[in-house]
């Protein structure tokens, strides 16, 4: 069973980048078989789905967050990452890496809460 | 993007209930639409895949089922570990959109 951590900072500034790295075990990101998500979840409330990276190159990210994030892969170290800049405390959530088929989310991290506070 | 809008919001239902939850689709979706269970802090867990089929390792008790833009999850036999936050997700076009969740109680 695939299984999935993610690492990184819990406090970010206004205005800086977040930065978010999952470090996967159990399967190869480059593999193909597989989708690399990141979804995050505002406190209390909903999940968004942020985007992907696939064969460790092809990226779809959602249009709602316009052209603050990127997610990139490390095959190396079978890591994906996510960077989302210019952040606001409307960034404020829980942010979780996930594996997915094409259609579904069938392993997550255990989530990580970023706080976006001066 | 494709709104999903879930209800109720909130249900509580004692042991041995049988609880329906719903999701309805702002466009055409076919069955591509998944269930999830999320306790308090922790991640979501699938339960359910194209509307209707069950994810491996889930209880029988959870079901699924579509009616054309509408889908219902049916928790039967309610049990004390079934308390938690259910969400609904399409999976027809990107952005992939979730519902806002149902938080079913255990009374």
């Amino acid at each position: 069973q695939g299984q999935l951590q993610e690492s990184g900072q819990g406090l970010v500034k206004p205005s800086q980048t977040l930065s978010l790295t999952c470090t996967v075990s159990g399967a190869s990101i480059s593999s193909g078989a597989y989708y690399w998500t990141w979804v995050r979840q505002h406190p209390g409330r909903g999940l968004e789905w942020i985007g992907y990276i696939y064969n460790n190159e092809s990226t779809y990210y959602n249009p709602s967050l316009g052209s603050r994030v990127t997610i990139s892969g490390d095959a190396s170290k079978n890591q994906f990452s996510l960077n989302l800049r210019s952040v606001t405390a409307a960034d404020t959530a829980v942010y979780y890496c996930v594996r997915s088929g094409y259609y579904y989310c069938d392993a997550w991290g255990q989530g990580t809460l970023v706080t976006v506070s001066a | 993007d494709i709104q999903m809008t879930q209800s109720p919001s909130s249900v509580s239902a004692s042991v041995g209930d049988r609880v329906a939850i719903t999701c309805r689709a702002s466009q055409g979706i076919g069955s591509w639409l998944a269930w999830y269970q999320q306790k308090p802090g922790k991640a979501p867990k699938l339960l359910i895949y194209g509307a209707s089929n069950l994810q491996s390792g889930v209880p029988s008790r959870f079901s699924g089922s579509r009616s054309g833009t509408d889908f219902t999850l049916t928790i039967s036999g309610l049990q004390p570990e079934d308390s938690a936050s259910y969400f609904c997700q399409q999976a027809n076009s990107f952005p992939y959109t979730f519902g806002q969740g149902t938080k079913l109680e255990i009374k």
